[in-house]
């Protein structure tokens, strides 16, 4: 069946420092890759989304890549703060709602002061 | 507005006992999915419903069953616990004015079986 890889499991960086966090899918008819980020007891939150027509998106100090004919997209995480620390996770979906969304198995970032 | 609500927060069961999750939306959405997640395992899809009236099978739907009750309110039900199914369960919605794939979650549910 469809999956997304995700990689590092966990990652440690300095304060300032950057992150980058990548994932692989595998349905090739998937359009649609969220990233959400979740703190610890918290719910998943959306910070950044991305569509198969395009190749880059940039929000502030988060940035995310897409290479479809690789399947492979990146999230990018610039001059890094401590309450950047939590769980991330990619995911890819087909179509518009309604649709499954298959997450990756999540990174543990620590962003050390 | 209240965005996706979830009942119970924490429950505790004995194995063979039977539960619902409650899940409601008030966001006008389409959509509605229940994904269980568990350490190291991010959060896999039990059951979605696409619209009010439909329901369909994500990737670990065995041994729970669901219902779309309206627009609103998506419950999810364990006919029979089992200690496998100890997880955090969270409830999610999609399809509204802006970006109809992006999913918001509800706070979630601790359920512990022993």
């Amino acid at each position: 069946g469809e999956n997304v890889e995700q990689h590092p499991s966990t990652l440690s960086v300095q304060e300032g420092d950057s992150a980058v966090i990548k994932c692989t899918y595998s349905d090739s008819a998937s359009n649609y890759f969220p990233w959400y980020k979740q703190e610890l007891g918290k719910r998943p939150q959306l910070i950044i989304d991305i569509r198969s027509n395009v190749g880059e998106k940039k929000d502030q100090r988060i940035a995310v890549t897409l290479n479809k004919t690789a399947k492979h997209f990146s999230l990018h995480i610039t001059e890094t703060q401590p309450e950047d620390s939590a769980v991330y996770f990619c995911a890819a979906s087909r179509g518009t709602g309604g649709f499954k969304t298959i997450f990756g198995a999540g990174t543990r970032l620590f962003v050390k002061a | 507005n209240a965005g996706v609500t979830q009942t119970p927060k924490f429950q505790v069961l004995k194995t063979g006992q039977s539960m619902t999750l409650q899940c409601a939306q008030d966001m006008n959405h389409n959509s509605m999915y229940w994904y269980r997640q568990d350490p190291g395992m991010g959060l896999r899809l039990i059951y979605y419903s696409a619209s009010e009236g439909t329901t369909d099978k994500g990737e670990v739907p065995n041994g729970y069953n669901v219902s779309r009750l309206n627009k609103r309110e998506f419950s999810l039900r364990l006919e029979s616990a089992a200690p496998s199914q100890t997880s955090v369960y969270f409830c999610a919605s999609s399809g509204g004015q802006g970006t109809k794939e992006t999913q918001y979650f509800g706070p979630g549910t601790r359920l512990l079986v022993l």
